[in-house]
């Protein structure tokens, strides 16, 4: 597809429940950044992968979250026994660095998880 | 990393001209001045980048005075689907592995 695309787009889940959000970064992106944003917020960063291999994990809020991305392209945001803290939109971004001056990252529409 | 300052919201109406201003005092040489656009339940949008003096593309302008210590983005003309959240973010974001560090943005409503 053209852009970044995000599966599903909704998810509720029981307090305890484990859940996987799926990203599809566009097509070639080396890099890719997971988000999450809470009601009225900005985007936080949680955790960015150049190709398979993940570079930063300092935003993760706990050992609960884990990404991996194992053939460098598709990427699973995967969140054990879910809190109520954890509801909030999870973005995905990808983009082709440079190394140069800021390099566009392009978003997909989030995951919204509403933890009961 | 650069914090930056910008209104809560700010309010307008079709046909004006829309000024948001962002405060960067400890703004860093390599640093760059990113806005980012996003609708309701959508994620960011890259609209405009600049170092410093203006920048102008289809959707907006950027102006950055000579101490680069603040910045204005400028939406000509805005109509009702301007209406988002607008993020300054202030970095040399390739140093940071690329990481975008987002403030709390900008409510603007544009009203009829």
């Amino acid at each position: 597809g053209a852009g970044v695309s995000q599966s599903p787009r909704y998810k509720v889940a029981k307090r305890g429940q484990d859940v996987a959000l799926r990203c599809d970064p566009i097509s070639g992106h080396v890099s890719l950044f997971w988000y999450q944003q809470a009601l009225g917020q900005g985007p936080e960063f949680l955790t960015y992968f150049q190709n398979e291999a993940q570079l930063d994990k300092s935003g993760l809020p706990s050992d609960r979250f884990f990404a991996e991305r194992p053939e460098g392209s598709v990427s699973t945001l995967k969140i054990q026994r879910t809190q109520q803290e954890d509801s909030a939109v999870y973005l995905c971004a990808s983009n082709q660095p440079t190394g140069k001056g800021h390099i566009e990252q392009f978003f997909g529409p989030g995951t919204r998880l509403t933890v009961l | 990393l650069a914090k930056t300052t910008q209104p809560i919201s700010m309010d307008s109406y079709e046909g004006q001209e829309v000024n948001i201003t962002c405060s960067h005092n400890n703004i860093a040489t390599n640093d760059y001045i990113t806005w980012y656009q996003q609708f309701p339940s959508q994620g960011p949008r890259f609209i405009i980048q600049g170092y410093k003096t203006k920048v102008t593309n289809e959707v907006a302008s950027l102006f950055i005075p000579a101490d680069r210590k603040s910045s204005t983005l400028s939406l000509p003309r805005v109509s009702l689907s301007d209406t988002a959240v607008y993020y300054c973010l202030v970095g040399a974001f390739y140093n940071q592995g690329g990481k975008l560090i987002f403030g709390q943005g900008t409510e603007l409503s544009v009203k009829p």
